[in-house]
């Protein structure tokens, strides 16, 4: 099956620099990966999805590249605002499949 | 409306109860997901309704959990004599179409469980 592995598990960031989250998946015939944001005690929230007939796409300060050569994709965050501090989960799934096979997290610490 | 609603928001019970938790989802969304959150991890696949129908509950860790949706809206996660490996938090989420189309899943805020 599906294995989603996700890294770093935390990433500490001086407020208005970049942060990047890398992930990788096994299965290739993986083809949508969102990403989402957690804060603490709260829900998981989608911030940005790629689907795999992409190779990147932006939204405001976050983007998303995807490798499905390398079966990698990436979240970056520019700018970084204290407000981004949260722990951010990729997930990856497979069209015709009903499973979201999760990362383990990286808890981002934004430091104002 | 209203996003997806899930309740009790903390359960406490004793090793060996059975428990019930319960998910509204967002009016309309045909799909239904549950899924189990340890501390500190992502969450994990538990099982997946499309509307009525459970469609993939290969997620379900033992015989001792139970989910459905008999209407194709509110569904419940039952869970019988719980084990302390249980404590975890039990997201649910909905999403408009169909499970296999790939669409955004919204979640609700858990229910937290601990077992004692």
């Amino acid at each position: 099956g599906e294995n989603v592995e996700q890294h770093p598990s935390t990433l500490s960031v001086q407020e208005g620099d970049s942060a990047v989250i890398k992930c990788t998946y096994s299965d290739s015939a993986s083809n949508y990966f969102p990403w989402y944001k957690q804060e603490l005690g709260k829900r998981p929230q989608l911030i940005i999805d790629i689907r795999s007939n992409v190779g990147e796409k932006k939204d405001q300060r976050i983007a998303v590249t995807l490798n499905k050569t390398a079966k990698h994709f990436s979240l970056h965050i520019t700018e970084t605002q204290p407000e981004d501090s949260a722990v951010y989960f990729c997930a990856a799934s497979i069209t015709g499949g009903f499973k979201t096979i999760f990362g383990a997290g990286t808890r981002l610490f934004v430091k104002a | 409306g209203a996003g997806v609603s899930q309740s009790p928001r903390y359960k406490v019970a004793k090793r060996g109860q059975d428990v019930a938790l319960r998910c509204d989802p967002i009016s309309g969304h045909v799909s239904l997901f549950w899924y189990q959150q340890a501390l500190g991890q992502g969450p994990e696949f538990l099982t997946y309704f499309q509307n009525e129908a459970q469609l993939d509950k290969s997620g379900l860790p033992s015989d001792r959990f139970f989910a459905e949706r008999p209407e194709g809206s509110v569904s419940t996660l039952k869970i019988q004599r719980t084990q302390q490996e249980d404590s975890a938090v039990y997201l649910c989420a909905s999403s408009l179409a169909p499970g296999d189309s790939n669409q955004p899943q919204h979640f609700g805020d858990g229910t937290r469980l601990s077992i004692l």
